[in-house]
């Protein structure tokens, strides 16, 4: 079975662009996650959906960030315009409907804004 | 909401002593507590988890603890080996909702 696939995997912006990263669950899971890592703040939630509806989109985030479930195995996260401190490692995770159990990560979109 | 705290946020040990992280959760609510692995240029991985019925749970040479009362779970490696080298995340969530990590832990385990 394929894993949570993210694309890019590498991504260079120069400030004020829009850009948008693409995460596919593992087939058949219902909540999804996107978290922004960095070395200080660890790992901040972003966004989190079950079955496509937007649960929680994390309050500091809610400005320039965007997330979006358009079906269920297909997601977006949209930044615009970017800022250089939105330089991090963007990992989307997926978790089976039954709403506990294990995340499964991505491999991680690698943002850096110029 | 939910906030996690995680000390240390750098340990350094020797081969085969062992190793613990400390964790300390705010909402009361909170009754699932995992652990993540995650390697250099790794995503993380799950390694153990422990639920609120439960005060101890061992995986092999990893020991988890979880003093509800006092809202603090902490995660112990026995034997520790240079693979154990690795960041390393709590996290806390009431089951069925989102998961709340804390800032990281990187064990660095010298041979």
């Amino acid at each position: 079975d394929a894993g949570v696939t993210q694309t890019p995997r590498h991504e260079v912006a120069e400030k004020g662009q829009t850009i948008i990263l693409k995460c596919e669950p593992v087939s058949g899971h219902n909540d999804l996650f996107w978290y922004r890592q960095t070395k200080i703040q660890g790992l901040e939630l972003l966004s989190y959906f079950r079955s496509k509806s937007l649960m929680e989109d994390g309050g500091a985030f809610k400005d320039r960030f965007k997330a979006e479930m358009l079906n269920s195995s297909f997601s977006t996260l949209k930044i615009q315009p970017t800022e250089p401190k939105d330089s991090a490692v963007y990992l989307c995770a997926s978790r089976s409907g039954t709403g506990e159990g294990q995340l499964y990560f991505g491999e991680g979109s690698k943002l850096t804004v110029l | 909401g939910e906030q996690v705290e995680q000390l240390p946020s750098i340990l350094r040990v020797q081969e085969r002593s062992s190793a613990s992280i400390n964790c300390t959760y705010e909402n009361s609510a909170s009754n699932y507590f995992p652990w993540y692995k995650q390697e250099p240029g790794e995503n993380p991985k799950l390694i153990i988890d422990i639920r609120s019925n439960m005060e101890r749970k061992q995986i092999q040479g990893l020991i988890v603890l979880l003093d509800k009362k006092a809202k603090r779970f902490s995660l112990h490696i026995t034997d520790t080996q240079p693979a154990d080298s690795a960041m390393y995340f709590c996290a806390a969530s009431r089951m069925g909702y989102k998961l709340t990590f804390g800032t990281g832990t990187s064990l660095l385990v010298d041979p």
